[in-house]
């Protein structure tokens, strides 16, 4: 089975803290997402990448940049926390091989910036 | 990617089909329909997905009108552990991306 993994479940930081959410997925996948989730907003794209190196902005890239060095990696930074960036953030990876790109979501990251 | 419709509740009892619907009236031809669903406090996990046929695997069974307008999720037997928040998205599959967009979803009750 799949097997994405977040580093951490729940974490606090501080307004202007520079923070990082570690994604790893051990499927060999190429494509890696984050989304944040917030209520009534349903699930946002942050960024994408499709290979290693490469990134392209999702919906909602302000505030936000990524890192991807390794294929199994995808890191999300936030170069300068603020509150508004309170929300569920989640890890996915995609298999474009087999044609389908079924998602596969690692159980995610609740951050809180006070 | 074509936006979906989805009803913002549902209860169902333990044991009976529940049925989800979703309706997409604007999908265009190369565009999958794809279920996943989230258990409270976990990232989503998927279900099925299918083009136009219908599909079913050892989770639930997808029902796609003949015009591909709209479908339906159907889990056969609910049990307890169903209860989550179910999405609907339509996207096209054969891409590098494979992005999703995810709406609010279906918050699926089940009650014993």
């Amino acid at each position: 089975d799949v097997k994405v993994t977040q580093s951490s479940r729940y974490l606090v930081k501080r307004t202007g803290e520079k923070v990082f959410l570690e994604c790893v997925q051990d499927m060999d996948h190429e494509n890696m997402f984050w989304y944040r989730q917030d209520p009534g907003l349903g699930l946002r794209l942050i960024y994408f990448s499709y290979d290693v190196k490469m990134k392209e902005k999702g919906d909602i890239p302000e505030g936000y940049s990524v890192s991807r060095e390794k294929k199994e990696r995808f890191s999300l930074i936030l170069e300068s926390a603020s509150t508004n960036q309170t929300s569920m953030y989640l890890c996915a990876s995609t298999d474009p091989t087999g044609g389908q790109y079924e998602q596969f979501f690692g159980p995610g990251t609740r951050l809180t910036v006070l | 990617d074509a936006k979906t419709t989805q009803p913002t509740s549902m209860d169902c009892a333990e044991g009976r089909a529940a049925n989800l619907p979703c309706n997409h009236s604007t999908i265009s031809g190369n565009e999958y329909v794809y279920w996943y669903r989230q258990i409270h406090s976990q990232g989503p996990q998927y279900i099925i997905h299918g083009l136009k046929n219908n599909e079913t695997n050892e989770m639930a069974s997808l029902i796609i009108t003949e015009d591909r307008k709209s479908s339906t999720l159907i889990l056969p037997h609910a049990t307890l552990r169903d209860t989550a928040v179910y999405y609907c998205i339509v996207r096209v599959a054969n891409t590098n991306a494979g992005k999703s967009t995810f709406g609010d979803g279906t918050t699926l009750t089940v009650k014993p």
